[in-house]
C-alpha cells in the first residue's frame, strides 16, 4: 500500500507570501498521477491540480504543481486571504486506487 | 454544470448498514465516467471508498471492500453506496463525487454526516 506523508504539518504564513507544501509517497506514484485539493471548513475538498502539474478548470495561476516519482510539490505564490485552509494530495494507480495524504493547514501567520 | 447531492440517514445504529445515495444533476452518468465515494471521519483526513462506472463496474478500498456495495441506477441519475456491520470507526462525512481527468476526484458533493450510535 502506498502512503503519502505531507508535510510540514501547519504552515504561517502571511498574504502575499508564498507557500510551498510537499507530499512524499513510500512508493513512485504511477505516471505522475498525482492530484492536489483545497478543504476550507465546513466545505468539500476541490481540486486544484491533477497529474502532479495539470491546474483544474477555473484554478488561478498562483496554484502551481511539480514533481514525479516520489516527491512532489504545491506552490501558491502571492498567497490570497481566501487561500487559507487544508490542502491533501491524493495518488491514483496503487493500491487502493486512490489515497490521501494526511494533509497540511495553512494559516494566518 | 454538473452537481451532486448526496442524501441518507444521519444516524445509523451500530451493527447495520449504512446507506447513502448521490444524485447527478447537470450530466448523465449514462454518458461515462466513473463515480465515486469518499469519507472523512470529523478533524481527520479523507479516504476513498470505492467507484463505479455506468456499466456497473466497480473498484473498492480493499481496507472496506468485504463491507461496501456500490451500485448505479442510470433511470434516476444516481449510484449508491451500502456499508455493512458499521461500528463507531463509520462515523463520518460522507461525499461523492465524479473520477476527472480519469485519476482526480471533481466534482464534490457538499457531503452527508453519518453518525453510528445507538
Amino acid at each position: 500500500e502506498i502512503v503519502l506523508t505531507q508535510s510540514p504539518g501547519t504552515l504561517s504564513l502571511s498574504p502575499g507570501e508564498r507557500a510551498t507544501l510537499s507530499c512524499r509517497a513510500s512508493q513512485s506514484v504511477s505516471s505522475g498521477y498525482l492530484a492536489w485539493y483545497q478543504q476550507k471548513p465546513g466545505q468539500a475538498p476541490r481540486l486544484l491540480i491533477y497529474s502532479a502539474s495539470s491546474r483544474a478548470t477555473g484554478i488561478p495561476d498562483r496554484f502551481s504543481g511539480s514533481g514525479s516519482g516520489t516527491d512532489f510539490t504545491l506552490t501558491i505564490t502571492r498567497l490570497e486571504p481566501e487561500d487559507f485552509a487544508v490542502y491533501y494530495c491524493q495518488q491514483y494507480g496503487s493500491s487502493p486506487l486512490f489515497s490521501f495524504g494526511q494533509g497540511t493547514k495553512l494559516e494566518i501567520k | 454544470q454538473v452537481q451532486l447531492q448526496e442524501s441518507g440517514p444521519g444516524l445509523v445504529k451500530p451493527s447495520e448498514t449504512l446507506s447513502l445515495t448521490c444524485v447527478v444533476s447537470g450530466y448523465s452518468i449514462s454518458s461515462g465516467y466513473y463515480w465515486g465515494w469518499i469519507r472523512q471521519p470529523p478533524g481527520k483526513g479523507l479516504e476513498w471508498i470505492g467507484s463505479i462506472y455506468h456499466s456497473g463496474s466497480t473498484y473498492h478500498n480493499p481496507s472496506l471492500k468485504s463491507r461496501v456495495t456500490i451500485s448505479v441506477d442510470t433511470s434516476k441519475n444516481q449510484f449508491s453506496l451500502k456499508l455493512s456491520s458499521v461500528t463507531a470507526a463509520d462515523t463520518a462525512m460522507y461525499y461523492c463525487a465524479r473520477v476527472e481527468y480519469s485519476t482526480s476526484l471533481a466534482p464534490w458533493g457538499q457531503g452527508t454526516l453519518v453518525t453510528v450510535s445507538s
